[in-house]
Formats: C-alpha cells, sequence, structure tokens
C-alpha cells in the first residue's frame, strides 16, 4: 500500500519550453502532496505545499508563477515548470500525505529528472 | 537555527557490521515525530523507520533500529549487519505540529558498505 507514481521520470528539454510532471497517489486519497526539489548531493527541498482544491502554499524564494503546482483530485498533483532554463535542471520528487495519519509519514515517488538544454 | 543535523557527510563501514548514523534535533513542540529515510542512487526515497515523540520504546523495524534520546535531543539509526545494498543516501527528517505536517530535513550522511 501507500504507492506514489511521478511521470515521467526524466525528461529533457529545450530552454524556453514548458514541462508538467505528474504526480498520483496510486492507493490512497492524498489530502496533501509536497513537491521537493533536490540538487546533487544535497538534502530535500520543500517547493511547495500542495492541498486538494486549494492553492498551493510556496516556500520563501519559489517562483510561483515559474513552477505552478495544481492539485486537482485527491489522488492528483501537477507540477509545472514554466519557461525552463538550464539552472532549473533538478531533481523533483513529490510525496504524499494519507489522511488521517497520526504519523505524518510522507510517501515518495520515484522522482523526475529534468535537463534543461 | 539548523533543526536536524546530521553530522557525519559520509561513513565507511565493513559489510555485516553494525553502524550508527547520528541525528540530532531541535524543537519546542511537545509532540513531534522523527523519520529516517534511505535514498539509493536510484533516486527513490524509501522510509526506514519512525519514532513518535511520545513513544516510550525505541522504535524497531527488522534490521533498523532507532536509538531514541529525548533529553539528548538525539535520533540515532541504527542498521545491524550492513549489506552491500544499504550503501545510500540516509536522510533524518523531523515532523512538527501543524495542518500540513510538513517534515523538516537533514543534511544526509553518504553511507559506503565495504566487502
Amino acid at each position: 500500500g501507500a504507492v506514489v507514481s511521478q511521470h515521467p521520470s526524466w525528461v529533457i528539454c529545450k530552454s524556453g519550453t514548458s514541462v508538467k510532471i505528474e504526480c498520483r497517489s496510486l492507493d490512497f486519497q492524498a489530502t496533501t502532496m509536497f513537491w521537493y526539489r533536490q540538487f546533487p548531493k544535497q538534502s530535500l527541498m520543500l517547493m511547495a505545499t500542495s492541498n486538494e482544491g486549494s492553492k498551493a502554499t510556496y516556500e520563501q524564494g519559489v517562483e510561483k508563477d515559474k513552477f505552478l503546482i495544481n492539485h486537482a483530485s485527491l489522488t492528483l498533483s501537477t507540477l509545472t515548470v514554466t519557461s525552463a532554463h538550464p539552472e532549473d535542471s533538478s531533481f523533483y520528487i513529490c510525496s504524499a500525505r494519507d489522511q488521517p495519519s497520526g504519523r505524518g509519514e510522507q510517501f515518495f515517488g520515484p522522482g523526475t529528472r529534468l535537463t534543461v538544454l | 537555527a539548523q533543526k536536524i543535523t546530521q553530522t557525519q557527510p559520509g561513513m565507511f563501514v565493513q559489510e555485516k557490521e553494525a553502524v550508527t548514523l547520528d541525528c540530532t534535533y531541535d524543537t519546542s513542540d511537545p509532540s513531534y515525530g522523527l523519520f529516517w529515510y534511505k535514498q539509493p542512487s536510484s533516486g527513490e526515497m524509501i522510509f526506514l523507520i519512525y519514532q513518535g515523540s511520545y513513544d516510550q520504546q525505541n522504535a524497531t523495524e527488522g534490521r533498523y533500529s532507532l536509538n531514541f534520546q529525548k533529553a539528548r535531543k538525539s535520533a540515532n539509526l541504527v542498521i545491524s549487519a550492513s549489506q552491500l545494498g544499504d550503501s545510500a543516501m540516509y536522510f533524518c527528517a523531523m515532523r512538527e505540529g501543524g495542518s500540513n505536517y510538513q517534515l523538516i530535513w537533514g543534511a544526509g550522511t553518504k553511507l559506503i558498505i565495504k566487502p
């Protein structure tokens, strides 16, 4: 149980294009999903917290107009990197929290490796 | 101020030996949870073990155990009988109170098991 899928697993795109990453909870309903960014050899950096049916809460320093997050259903959240540039190249990973969970455990997708040329 | 501190950037351990990965935390919230995750080179984050602040006993999950010392605010991960497949990054994380259950992450420890 508690499986989270993420698609695509890797993507290469040209500078200036937009890329959409999907995060799905396969066997549970996720009221909250989290989007992280991870640079090589570093820890996870929380970008935003997404609650189903409401606007995402972005962390300080994360451009909401560049990283569009939509959480339209209890099983799907999407992250769109708009007008991508080489500095956006990174490993993006989502996680989901089921409801209700006293532990607050997050279940992670396998991640998406984005390379912007 | 750093809330989760992992002081060991990297460790080499001989196969079959036990290994302890350090984690200290800082919080004023009486209710919190501590997690350990493993991240192999493939990138996926694998949940290993959880310890709640009110749990009386140290958590154990197979070869993983958590040495929880509340007064010292430490939550070290102990891996017994290490295996080559244990080579990975290990992250300690803390959940404080709050409706969204955000996790605060440590910098991680890269563990390499030597044959």
